[in-house]
């Protein structure tokens, strides 16, 4: 079964550009949830959506905003890059019970200059 | 809020010798409890979860939690330490609700080095 794939696996951007990253969930996952990965803040929830819906956000600006296709894949926007958006961005799928394990894929490095 | 606190920014294990990576949680109600394993250059892996049952729960990789709800913690165990055990642990927290997922809350994680 293939695992869970996020492209670009790097992305460089200048601030006040805005980026879009893509996600693709284990074949029969139908949650998505993002995260955002930096040294300083470690790993912090942005959103959840099932079955197109979001479903769960957590305490981000509304600069980060996502969405979902029927097919399940994700796609999450940062419109408005600031600096201290540079972090690795990491999408995991799950089945879509909260005791179930989510599956993380690689990542996208998002570099802001 | 929840929140996970993992008290320990490394861990250094000699080869062969027992393990034991500290977490501690807070949740309103009763939690999921995971643990997630992040090696170099590569994504995050399950490792175990603590759903209800048994305290002691068992993962992959030779890996063990006990979650012991008074002192609402789940530490990680291995009984025998490789090398190749050493990398980012990370212990994450979600509240126990009916359906939906509410968003994993990690801890900052802790680096285990084990040494040959």
């Amino acid at each position: 079964k293939a695992g869970v794939t996020q492209t670009p696996r790097y992305l460089i951007k200048t601030r006040g550009q805005q980026v879009t990253l893509s996600c693709s969930p284990i074949s029969g996952h139908r949650s998505v949830s993002w995260y955002q990965q930096t040294p300083g803040q470690g790993l912090q929830f942005l959103f959840e959506y099932f079955s197109e819906t979001q479903r769960n956000k957590g305490n981000f600006p509304g600069r980060f905003s996502g969405r979902q296709f029927s097919n399940s894949r994700s796609e999450m926007n940062v419109s408005t890059l600031e600096l201290g958006d540079s972090a690795l961005y990491l999408c995991a799928s799950s089945l879509g019970d909260s005791w179930d394990e989510q599956f993380f894929g690689p990542g996208t490095r998002l570099t802001v200059l | 809020a929840q929140s996970v606190a993992q008290p320990e920014d490394q861990v250094n294990v000699a080869e062969g010798n027992p393990l034991t990576v500290k977490c501690t949680y807070s949740v309103s109600g009763n939690p999921y409890l995971f643990w997630y394993v992040q090696y170099p250059n590569r994504g995050l892996q399950f490792l175990l979860k603590y759903i209800t049952g048994d305290n002691l729960v068992k993962g992959s990789y030779g890996f063990e939690a006990e979650f012991n709800k008074s002192q609402t913690s789940f530490h990680l165990k291995k009984p025998s330490a490789l090398v190749s055990d050493s990398a980012l642990y990370f212990c994450a927290v979600t509240p126990r609700r009916g359906g939906g997922a509410d968003g994993l809350t990690f801890g900052k994680g802790t680096h285990l080095i084990i040494q040959p």
